[in-house]
């Protein structure tokens, strides 16, 4: 099983439709949990950190389900800037030294 | 303007030619981190420093070496390279290394596209 697991997509979704991501994580000792965003040939951006109560920033939703084992991305009202690949990122022990990427879930948005 | 540099861009290499990628963060952040991305596999961690003079291994050390003798830079070699390490690679940086920053963002630097023939 991978460390971390995303539906690759690609995900082609109508300008403001809600579209929802999960991913799952295999290490239970994991700590830390994020989203970030990378855009076609551009460096990973910090989308959200991902807390055990589940936070709101926006349009965006994250939530943590620990008892299963995965995160959740929700982007509601979506607009054409939000097609990107969206990375699950989970961090390997108790610090945050080592993260774990996804490989990644492709979102188009189309007008 | 702060941010996470990297040099080059974009290199094109033959097999067994040393070379070295530079990574300068202009933050003041302790933490700094290399990764490569392929296809299918993902963003992988190579190398990281937690300080000057501290680093360790990630997920894909083997071809690689780093070093830390400044906070703000964090060059990555390749003594020599092979055409398995093309790839896109980015530096990273973070402040703190406690575990009450664990959820502090890792800013990274633009990538740079190795190929190695």
């Amino acid at each position: 099983r991978k460390e971390v697991e995303q539906d690759p997509g690609p995900f082609n979704v109508p300008e403001g439709a809600t579209v929802a991501f999960n991913c799952t994580y295999s290490n239970s000792a994991s700590q830390s949990f994020f989203w970030y965003r990378q855009d076609c040939r551009k460096e990973p951006k910090l989308l959200m950190s991902v807390y055990s109560s589940g936070n709101e920033d926006g349009r965006f939703t994250a939530q943590l389900n620990r008892a299963s084992q995965y995160i959740s991305l929700l982007i509601r009202d979506s607009k054409l800037s939000d097609s990107a690949t969206y990375l699950c990122v989970v961090n390997k022990d108790f610090g945050n030294e080592k993260l774990t990427f996804g490989t990644g879930t492709r979102l188009t948005i189309i007008p | 303007e702060a941010q996470v540099t990297q040099n080059p861009r974009y290199l094109i290499t033959v097999t067994g030619k040393k070379l070295t990628v530079t990574c300068s963060q202009n933050m003041n952040h302790e933490y700094m981190s290399w990764y490569r991305q392929d296809p299918g596999l993902g963003l992988r961690q190579i190398y990281y420093s937690m300080n000057v003079e501290v680093t360790d291994k990630g997920d894909v050390p083997e071809g690689y070496k780093v070093s830390r003798k400044e906070k703000r830079n964090f060059p990555l070699i390749l003594e020599s390279p092979s055409p398995n390490q093309t790839s896109l690679y980015f530096c990273a940086s973070r402040p703190g290394t406690s575990v009450l920053e664990m959820y502090n963002e890792q800013f990274f630097g633009p990538g740079t596209r190795l190929t190695v023939l």
